[in-house]
């Protein structure tokens, strides 16, 4: 069974800083998707970064990117030069293949990060 | 505004009783998403409807049901419930494969 871990339940950094958030997961498929969803404490959930494992090439949206290591299975978000609206939880999610148009999408406990001013 | 709606936006409501949940997906959307997030939990996936059939099925106690109806939107049935259940209910829609985008959610109170 697909599992994913996102080992680091909180961090803090100061503005303007780089942080990364990690995430691993577990899988004998061979294609795949991953995504990295935000939480901010409005408790909306918004899509933040979508990456094919097919895809070698690391997805980026402005200020978010991934490091996306397929052999690793890792798939950490880095997100330069944080601003306070950054404050979160991030979740880590894996979709398999779909089959029989299930989609189902595998979630990560989170990760609380705090931006301080 | 993800284009997904959720109605109502709050619930209080007793043990023992029933509520009904309401979501309609983005335009074009086919699959249905309902997942349960307790206070400062993760999401905890209920089920998956696709253009009218359940597809994939999680954690989803007997007391819950859920259906998509021909107009595509989804009910979400909770019955007898329990103080446990209080918690927000999210509904996401997707087209095929790609990202899922959520509404804003249901607090659910039971007292």
């Amino acid at each position: 069974a697909q599992t994913v871990t996102q080992s680091q339940p909180e961090m803090s950094v100061q503005e303007a800083e780089t942080v990364t958030l990690s995430c691993t997961y577990d899988t004998s498929e061979n294609n795949y998707y991953l995504f990295w969803y935000k939480q901010p404490p409005s408790r909306q959930m918004i899509l933040v970064i979508r990456q094919e494992a097919y895809k070698q090439q690391n997805a980026t949206e402005n200020r978010f990117s991934v490091n996306f290591q397929k052999a690793a299975k890792s798939f950490s978000l880095k997100i330069s030069d944080s601003q306070l609206g950054d404050t979160a939880m991030y979740f880590c999610a894996f979709m398999k293949p779909p089959l029989d148009s299930n989609y189902q999408l595998i979630w990560g406990a989170g990760t609380k990060l705090i931006i301080k001013p | 505004d993800s284009g997904v709606t959720q109605t109502p936006k709050h619930l209080i409501t007793a043990t023992g009783q029933r509520v009904t949940l309401r979501c309609s997906p983005r335009s074009g959307d086919l699959s249905v998403y309902w997942y349960q997030q307790s206070l400062d939990q993760g999401l905890q996936f209920l089920i998956q409807y696709y253009n009218g059939e359940e597809r994939a099925k999680g954690n989803i106690l007997e007391r819950f049901s859920a259906q998509q109806f021909p107009d595509l939107h989804s009910e979400l049935n909770l019955s007898s419930l329990e103080l446990g259940d209080s918690a927000l209910y999210f509904c996401a829609s997707s087209e095929r494969h790609n990202e899922q985008f959520f509404g804003p959610g249901t607090r659910l109170t039971v007292l």
